[in-house]
């Protein structure tokens, strides 16, 4: 069992939707990444987060500690957010990743 | 743009060849990570650097190596490279190792003919 594990693995909306990428994981962490890349392999950090909730623009990142959950919702989703969204947790200095959420947003 | 740079792009090698890869870290930074990214796959660690030691290594075997210099950039090296070498490589600089926040590089396409 992966240490980080992300559900759904693929995930296809219609422009406008609201959008819920899930992960758990089971290691202790220092903090939970979310992570988008485009085709091509480059990574963009959105969300750093250790507890609560944080927002940025159309996007929200939650986590539970107690349950060792987070989620990243998209709210309104548009054809430019079709990414791969990875989360990753820092454990002893180094990150573990998801195998990541394939998004395609249609128009 | 995140400030980190690797280069090259793409790289393609055959069986039994050496690589070399490379990184420039955001300045300041003493913390460089490097991760193996398989196709279809989350990234994995490999190791990583701080003030120029390794300083923490993944499930990865020894011909994979690496060096971290004084300004800041750093080189991933893979010897006697097999077709599962193939992969993205990603590195990614931090302030610190007491910091969380990682900057990721573009990433290097290693194809292992």
């Amino acid at each position: 069992k992966n240490e980080v594990e992300q559900s759904p693995q693929n995930l296809t909306a219609q422009e406008g939707e609201f959008i819920t990428i899930n992960c758990s994981y089971s290691v202790g962490i220092s903090a939970l990444h979310w992570l988008q890349q485009h085709p091509g392999g480059g990574i963009v950090s959105l969300f750093m987060l250790s507890s609560g909730k944080k927002k940025h623009g159309r996007l929200i990142a939650t986590i539970n500690i107690q349950e060792k959950h987070s989620s990243l919702h998209i709210t309104a989703s548009h054809p430019r957010d079709s990414a791969v969204y990875i989360c990753a947790v820092s454990n002893t200095d180094k990150l573990i990743f998801g195998t990541g959420t394939r998004l395609q947003v249609f128009p | 743009e995140t400030g980190v740079t690797q280069s090259p792009t793409h790289l393609i090698k055959t069986r039994g060849q050496q690589v070399t890869l490379r990184c420039s870290s955001q300045s300041g930074h003493n913390t460089v990570s490097w991760y193996q990214q398989a196709l279809g796959q989350g990234p994995q660690f490999i190791f990583q650097y701080y003030r120029e030691e390794e300083n923490g290594r993944g499930n990865f075997p020894p011909r994979f190596s690496g060096l971290q210099f004084p300004n800041y950039s750093s080189e991933l090296n893979v010897n006697a490279l097999e077709l599962d070498d193939s992969a993205l490589y990603l590195c990614a600089s931090r302030l610190d190792r007491g910091t969380d926040t990682q900057y990721f590089g573009p990433g290097t396409r290693l194809t292992v003919l």
